[in-house]
């Protein structure tokens, strides 16, 4: 079965930086896609960054490009999104994804996500 | 830059009833690249339909996506309570970022 488990999730201030972290199991974590997805309190979801399957692509939302990094060590099958100079409206819940993105069979979609780790981003 | 919109804001109906959701693309767009989505308050998102028609596994057949262009729908034939919650549609393709709608919320009467 597949798992994703989110932490790192904290109260930072304004400008601050945090990591966050998302420990895979129950695949093959590196014939994967992976994202990061958002959700503010009350709000909907946004997509935030993606990473393919050896790190070599990157992708970002222009909210965060500039400011967060996504990583990923395969031989820890784990995810990392590493954020700095973060602002208020960066507060939310941090989802991972498993993306399957398949140019050639057309198949693009999130099949499994975390339950995810809440960054609040105040002074 | 493309938006989706979907229709309604929220959704009230019975346990029983036929629920359709909207979801339009301001221009048209592969179908390969939308998928459907169903969110419990205070869970994570769960993967309901990819290609805007394929059912993920594990998903009830009342539940169908159809559409093609600007315009896709999500239909469930008849509601379960478990059906409560908010859904999303999401447009995939080959540049990210990887655009939400901003979701319907079902509740029942």
């Amino acid at each position: 079965e597949v798992y994703l488990v989110e932490s790192g999730g904290d109260l930072v201030q304004p400008g601050g930086s945090l990591r966050l972290s998302c420990a895979a199991s129950g695949f093959t974590f590196i014939n994967y896609w992976m994202a990061w997805v958002r959700q503010a309190p009350g709000k909907g979801l946004e997509w935030v960054a993606n990473i393919n399957q050896d790190g070599s692509a990157k992708y970002y939302v222009d909210s965060v490009r500039g400011r967060f990094t996504i990583s990923r060590d395969n031989a820890k099958n784990s995810l990392y999104l590493h954020m700095h100079s973060l602002r208020p409206e960066d507060t939310a819940v941090y989802y991972c994804a498993r993306e399957v993105l398949n140019h050639i069979l057309e198949d693009y979609y999130a099949d499994f996500w975390g339950q995810g780790t809440l960054v609040t981003v105040s002074s | 830059e493309i938006v989706l919109t979907q229709s309604p804001g929220t959704l009230s109906l019975s346990p029983g009833e036929r629920a359709t959701f909207s979801c339009w693309a301001s221009q048209s767009v592969n179908s390969n690249y939308l998928a459907w989505y169903h969110q419990v308050p205070g869970q994570a998102p769960r993967l309901l339909i990819r290609g805007a028609s394929t059912r993920a596994t594990g998903v009830p057949g009342r539940f169908s996506g159809s559409g093609s262009g600007t315009d896709f729908t999500l239909t469930i034939s008849r509601l379960e309570p478990e059906d409560l919650g908010l859904y999303y549609c999401q447009l995939y393709g080959r540049s990210p970022p990887y655009i939400f709608g901003q979701g319907t919320k079902l509740e029942f009467k």
